[in-house]
């Protein structure tokens, strides 16, 4: 199975600021990553797909980048409502696998 | 409005068996690959299992293979995830995931994602 490793497991951070969020895949999975965001009681919520596509209906200060191995999720300001747990997810492999995510607390 | 609702988590007792089912709504369902995913307390997100459109292909993650089956009915619009042999670690919540695929530009391949969740049911597998 590919593993996929995030970094950090938490973060605390404040409104207006800008976060990144790492991602490392076991072996090379090209572009086939995808980020979710995950709020308690709430659906799951895909944000970007193939590692730097926004989904539709998310805000632009979200952004992907990377191939390969390594990628990254990028907030530019943070918002009161980004306050949540990230995964990224290889789609590489037909077994799926998530990270292990990372918690965005307010500072 | 697409929309997934999950069903049937509840107590069971470890050897049990349970059957989750999730409606699907706001789009045609029988188009699309379909997930199940599960999240254990304070844990992460753990893919469970994947049935494709035609219902062809069918995939398992390692710790569900063999216990848990997968299974659509397009005439109901729903999605299935019978359950044997349940274990203290199945405890999780457990989401329906929409797969969708998008080409890749000038290439002949895709991409794939899970772009539409339903809220999940809880299952506790304990005595």
């Amino acid at each position: 199975d590919i593993q996929m490793t995030q970094s950090p497991s938490s973060l605390s951070a404040s409104v207006g600021d800008r976060v990144t969020i790492t991602c490392r895949a076991s072996q090379s999975i090209a572009s086939y990553l995808n980020w979710y965001q995950l709020k308690p009681g709430k659906a799951p919520k895909l944000l970007i797909y193939a590692a730097s596509s926004l989904q539709s209906g998310v805000p632009s200060r979200f952004s992907g980048s990377g191939s390969g191995t390594d990628f990254t999720l990028t907030i530019s300001s943070l918002q009161p409502e980004d306050f949540a747990t990230y995964y990224c997810q290889q789609s590489y492999s037909t077994l799926y696998t998530f990270g292990q995510g990372t918690k965005l607390e307010i500072k | 409005e697409v929309q997934l609702v999950e069903s049937g988590g509840g107590l069971v007792q470890p050897g049990g068996s349970l059957r989750l089912s999730c409606a699907a709504s706001g789009f045609t369902f029988s188009s699309y690959a379909m997930n199940w995913v599960r999240q254990a307390p304070g844990k992460g997100l753990e893919w469970v299992s994947y049935i494709s459109s035609s219902t062809n292909i069918i995939y398992y993650a390692d710790s569900v293979k063999g216990r848990f089956t997968i299974s659509r009915d397009s005439a109901k619009n729903s999605l299935y995830l019978q359950m044997n042999s349940l274990r203290a670690e199945d405890t999780a919540v457990y989401y329906c995931a929409r797969d969708r695929r998008s080409p890749a530009p000038g290439n002949d391949y895709y991409y794939f994602y899970m772009d539409v969740w339903g809220k999940g049911t809880t299952v506790t597998v304990s005595s």
